[in-house]
């Protein structure tokens, strides 16, 4: 399809494990973003990233938190000894950029609704 | 800080009603704002941005700078509006690029 990809849609996970959040945005967009809705909130900005580099992580709201992409192409998201706050929706948005402007238009995924017990 | 305010979670009007939904913000910089739209089982997507000027689905939204604001407005309202509505704000600069989003207004149209 042509949209922003999420896997998986569901997880659910045991306190302590490690999880890993996969994007795949659409194709010639090359600014990713990731964000994190818990329940009852807004959306919280969690890292950006232009090609393969992450100007902006300033959301990562612990060490726990990473994410990577390969060039400009998918992006995974890894949360590591998983915490019963980090249950939320992670969505992932790409979008293009214009001799180094941004549209601000993001298309995002449907996200991954993530558990922890 | 950029901050984004939107001061009701739930907005609940009779279809044919005017619908206001507001969007307060705080930025150093000259701002870009967006509303996004998510309704039911539907992804995230964008509605409208003020440079733009434009009205989409009978939506517009005005930037007051005075005000800091750029609340959404609908005449009359449709059964078919009902969704959340997100207003976000640029944050791109510098090695920031990212939009700010408000924790949303879920519009409830009535019948």
């Amino acid at each position: 399809g042509a949209g922003v990809s999420q896997s998986p849609s569901n997880k659910v996970t045991e306190k302590g494990k490690d999880v890993e959040l996969r994007c795949d945005p659409i194709s010639g967009h090359t600014a990713l973003y990731w964000y994190r809705q818990r329940l009852g909130q807004g959306l919280e900005f969690l890292i950006y990233f232009q090609g393969n580099s992450a100007p902006d992580k300033s959301g990562l709201p612990s060490d726990r938190f990473s994410a990577e992409r390969t060039g400009e192409s998918v992006s995974t998201l890894t949360i590591q000894r998983t915490q019963q706050e980090d249950s939320a929706v992670y969505l992932c948005a790409s979008s293009l950029v214009f001799t180094g402007r941004h549209t601000g238009e993001l298309f995002f995924g449907e996200g991954s609704r993530l558990t922890v017990l | 800080a950029q901050r984004v305010t939107q001061p009701e979670k739930l907005l609940s009007v009779f279809k044919g009603a005017p619908v206001e939904l507001k969007c307060n913000y705080s930025y150093s910089g000259s701002p870009e704002l967006f509303w996004y739209v998510q309704y039911s089982r539907q992804r995230l997507q964008l509605l409208l941005r003020h440079i733009s000027r434009e009205s989409i689905k009978g939506f517009t939204a005005d930037l007051n700078k005075g005000e800091t604001s750029f609340h959404l407005k609908k005449p009359f309202a449709q059964e078919e509006d009902s969704a959340m509505y997100y207003c976000a704000l640029s944050n791109y600069g510098g090695s920031q690029g990212n939009l700010i989003f408000g924790k949303g207004t879920k519009l409830s149209v009535k019948p």
